[in-house]
């Protein structure tokens, strides 16, 4: 199976800070990710697949890259909506893995 | 609008069977696929499997694929996901969720563009 791993597992910054996430494949997955914010109690909530596609009600703040084994997602500027738990999911015709997610904590 | 209402909480005695329901409603069923997540309190996200609503194919994840069986009844647009021999750690809430993108769309597979609500199961003596 192919492990994801996301980095760091937590992230406390501020509102107005650019932020990234990084989450790395044990092996190329060409462009199969995608990545998902999680407030608690909800479900999931797609943001980015492709590696670089924003979902259509995803806020252009958010933006994916990344290709083979190293992808990121970074928000521009943070909102205090945004402080939540997100997680990288990689995607194929036979699976799929999560990553173990990255809180991002209000500073 | 796309929704998937999932059946109602579970509690399960250890090495008991489960089946969760996910009726899906506002697009057209047979064109999409369903992922099986599941969260166990206060961890992250684990994917369990998905199925064809199209075909009926499936792919599971290597670490329930003894103990889970997923299907689809067409004529009610309902995706079920059933897992036997249940333990302790399926303590989880479980979620459906549908494929962003329809069947045809073969590189966007397991995209989970729309979730169900969630049922929590819990497995306990």
């Amino acid at each position: 199976d192919i492990q994801m791993t996301q980095s760091p597992s937590t992230l406390s910054a501020s509102v107005g800070d650019r932020v990234t996430i990084t989450c790395r494949a044990s092996q190329s997955i060409s462009s199969g990710l995608a990545w998902y914010q999680q407030k608690p109690g909800k479900a999931p909530k797609l943001l980015i697949y492709q590696a670089s596609s924003l979902e259509s009600g995803a806020l252009s703040r958010f933006s994916g890259s990344g290709s083979g084994t190293e992808f990121t997602l970074t928000i521009s500027s943070l909102e205090p909506d945004d402080f939540a738990t997100y997680y990288c999911q990689h995607y194929n015709s036979y699976s799929a893995t999560f990553g173990q997610g990255t809180k991002l904590e209000i500073k | 609008q796309v929704h998937l209402l999932q059946s109602g909480t579970e509690v399960k005695k250890p090495g008991a069977s489960l089946k969760v329901s996910c009726k899906a409603s506002g697009y057209t069923f047979g064109n999409y696929g369903i992922s099986w997540v599941r969260q166990a309190p206060g961890q992250g996200l684990e994917w369990l499997g998905w199925i064809s609503a199209y075909n009926g194919d499936t792919n599971y994840a290597q670490k329930v694929q003894d103990r889970v069986t997923m299907t689809t009844d067409m004529s009610t647009s309902t995706a079920y996901m059933e897992m036997r021999s249940l333990r302790s750690d399926d303590t989880a809430v479980y979620y459906c969720a549908r494929d962003l993108q329809d069947i045809v769309e073969e590189s966007t597979v397991k995209v989970c563009g729309f979730w169900g609500q969630g049922t929590l199961v819990t497995v306990s003596s």
